[in-house]
């Protein structure tokens, strides 16, 4: 069955350290999304790209880092900079090509808590 | 720009009544409108899209949502709830206004199914 996979589903980083969230999909789509949810504040978007090896930053980019080398592959990067990091990170994507009328595809998510 | 308010962080409902969840937007252009529900530690998955066809529109687990352009609402209902209905909602909106595919989401509502 396509899907979104991201792992691991738990994480913990020390102080200091980056740690890389992995998003992989087989679902043949073009555009791919990284949300950071807390709770009571719904989604926010943190990074997105549309094609390979090109991505652009969302409302809250700062601390975090991605790249596109694969159509399937979206990882994202949470760096030392990024403060306040513990959140549940969810990965989606959707066929842009129709305008905006088809959803996005979500993964479970990965938990990223702090040592 | 496009977004999306709803109404009441938190809905609790006796099994076997009505469920419903307000959502109102705000777009300068025709929007295109989901529903999303997250169970724990889950990521989201889709209830229902509204994109100018239909204004009532039908998803899964018995849900509806009828998109009212006069009122810029799209609330979600289920005639019956069931103690699998409780979980979060997420009302969004398409940010048609590029070309990205972006999603706008609210803040969520958290639906608890008392017996």
């Amino acid at each position: 069955d396509g899907g979104i996979t991201q792992s691991p589903k738990y994480l913990f980083r020390k102080e200091g350290q980056n740690v890389t969230l992995s998003c992989e999909q087989n679902l043949n789509h073009d555009a791919m999304y990284w949300y950071r949810q807390d709770p009571g504040q719904g989604l926010r978007l943190i990074y997105y790209s549309q094609i390979v090896n090109d991505f652009q930053k969302g409302d809250i980019a700062e601390g975090y880092s991605v790249s596109r080398e694969k159509k399937e592959s979206f990882p994202l990067t949470v760096t030392s900079a990024q403060k306040n990091p513990t959140a549940f990170y969810l990965c989606a994507s959707t066929n842009f090509k129709t305008g905006g009328t088809q959803p996005q595809h979500f993964g479970d998510g990965t938990r990223l808590s702090i040592l | 720009a496009q977004s999306v308010t709803q109404l009441g962080s938190h809905v609790s409902v006796s099994e076997g009544a009505l469920v419903l969840l307000r959502c109102n937007y705000s777009s300068s252009v025709p929007p295109y409108l989901f529903w999303y529900v997250q169970y724990p530690n889950q990521g989201l998955q889709l209830l229902l899209k509204y994109t100018s066809a239909a204004t009532l529109v039908k998803g899964i687990n018995g849900f509806e949502a009828e998109f009212k352009k006069s009122e810029t609402s799209f609330h979600l209902t289920k005639p019956s709830a069931h103690m699998s209905d409780a979980a979060e909602y997420f009302c969004a909106v398409s940010v048609t206004t590029d070309s990205w595919g972006k999603l706008q989401f609210g803040a969520g509502t958290q639906v608890v199914v008392t017996p």
